[in-house]
């Protein structure tokens, strides 16, 4: 079945260390997106990307980096210069000729500094 | 910038009862689509129902129904004859479609407790 798999389900990060965390989809969809949820906050867009090796900051990019350098994988990195990472991350993805129908989601990636 | 704003932090109601989530959103924009996502306790996003502006006929999927408002910029959702599996956070959000990034704009989201 196609879907979006992430990658740790738990991640636990120190002080000044950077971490990947892994998005991976099979559904030939163009465009991936990166979310951090806090309580209270919703969702917050931090990269997208509409095409391989292109992409674009969102609302709360500082501290994070992204890279597509291929169509199924949009991996993000949490460097050490986001002062507070600890959240729930989610990885989206959307078809380019189906956009009434939103995005699929990962099951997500929940970050803890220790 | 459009924004999403959902009023109700939490709500709870009893199995088999009626209960409407509230969601208004702000926009200069006359086409878009809006979302409502539901996130149950293992913290999958699951689309729940959509709405696209230019349609004057309101949403159905089975036991949900929305309200949507165009010139209130009003989006609630109803879910009737509720169950246990509806607890979750429910997320309302909007789209621009337009040519680009289609970027999903998320309300700060409803927690909804099913009581037995």
């Amino acid at each position: 079945d196609g879907g979006i798999t992430q990658s740790p389900k738990y991640l636990f990060r120190k002080e000044g260390q950077n971490v990947t965390l892994s998005c991976e989809q099979n559904l030939n969809h163009d465009a991936m997106y990166w979310y951090r949820q806090d309580p209270g906050q919703g969702l917050r867009l931090i990269y997208y990307s509409q095409i391989v090796n292109d992409f674009q900051k969102g609302d709360i990019a500082e501290g994070y980096s992204v890279s597509r350098e291929k169509k199924e994988s949009f991996p993000l990195t949490v460097t050490s210069a986001q002062k507070n990472p600890t959240a729930f991350y989610l990885c989206a993805s959307r078809s380019s000729d189906r956009v009434a129908h939103g995005y699929t989601f990962g099951s997500g990636t929940r970050l803890t500094v220790v | 910038a459009q924004t999403v704003t959902q009023s109700q932090p939490e709500m709870s109601v009893q199995e088999a009862e009626t209960v409407t989530l509230s969601c208004t959103y702000d926009t200069s924009e006359n086409n878009y689509y809006l979302f409502w996502y539901k996130q149950p306790p293992s913290r999958q996003m699951i689309l729940v129902i959509r709405q696209e502006a230019y349609k004057q006929q309101n949403a159905t999927e089975n036991r949900f129904s929305v309200n949507f408002q165009k010139a209130a910029k009003s989006f609630s959702l109803k879910i009737s004859d509720s169950q246990l599996g509806d607890t979750a956070m429910y997320f309302c959000a909007f789209m621009k479609p337009r040519v680009g990034a289609q970027k999903l704009v998320f309300g700060q989201g409803t927690r909804l407790t099913i009581n037995p």
